[in-house]
């Protein structure tokens, strides 16, 4: 139990498009989803804090307006990185909450701009 | 406020051998505690937790951790370990309040034959 998906994992797109990655908890409603990135031998740096049916809270530092998170099911979430350069790319790894502080991770999404 | 620090950026042992991985926690409520595993180009797996009751926690794969509240330390570790252990580890401490998670630097673990 306690599955998370992502995808893709992994994605290659040109600079100045836009990449939409979905994160999905296959067998249990998750109130709460967490996006982070994570950069080569680095730890996770968290970018936000996603609940259904509302906007997402974002950390210090990083840009709403490019990072774009929709959290539209109790299932479901997603992270669009508008107009996207290199210095985007990175591991982006999406968690699910089910409360009692747990967190069940995705595998991951590769993301390379060219 | 909560932060997470892990001793020793990387650790190598022989195969078959004891490992302590270490862990430092600060936290203004009670934490929830984490070790996770992580292999190259995957996500995080869940190793073991520890939320209230008792202080040594087991996990996955022969692995454990005791939670030290004098020492505010959450020390994971293996009495026998093998190759197959390879890999990153990141210790993480919830806000049990707000639940965020906080996430050490990591301790990448290699195990040699």
């Amino acid at each position: 139990g306690a599955v998370v998906s992502q995808h893709p994992s992994w994605v290659i797109c040109k600079s100045g498009t836009s990449v939409k990655i979905e994160c999905r908890s296959l067998d249990f409603q998750a109130t709460t989803m967490f996006w982070y990135r994570q950069f080569p031998k680095q730890s996770l740096m968290l970018m936000a804090t996603s609940n259904e049916g509302s906007k997402a809270t974002y950390e210090q530092g990083v840009e709403k307006d490019k990072f774009l998170i929709n959290h539209a099911s109790l299932t479901l979430s997603t992270l669009t990185v508008t107009s996207a350069h290199p210095e985007d790319s990175s591991f982006y790894i999406c968690s699910a909450g089910t409360g009692a502080g747990e967190q069940y991770f995705g595998p991951g999404t590769r993301l390379t701009v060219t | 406020a909560q932060s997470v620090t892990q001793l020793g950026s990387h650790v190598s042992v022989s195969e078959g051998a004891l490992v302590l991985l270490r862990c430092n926690y600060s936290s203004s409520v009670p934490p929830y505690l984490f070790w996770y595993v992580q292999y190259p180009n995957q996500g995080l797996q869940l190793l073991l937790k520890y939320t209230t009751g008792a202080t040594l926690v087991k996990g996955i794969n022969g692995f454990e951790a005791e939670f030290n509240k004098s020492q505010t330390s959450f020390h994971l570790r293996k009495p026998s370990v093998h190759i197959s252990d390879t890999a990153e580890y990141f210790c993480a401490v919830t806000n049990t309040n707000a639940g965020k998670s906080t996430f050490g630097d990591g301790t990448t673990l290699t195990v040699k034959p």
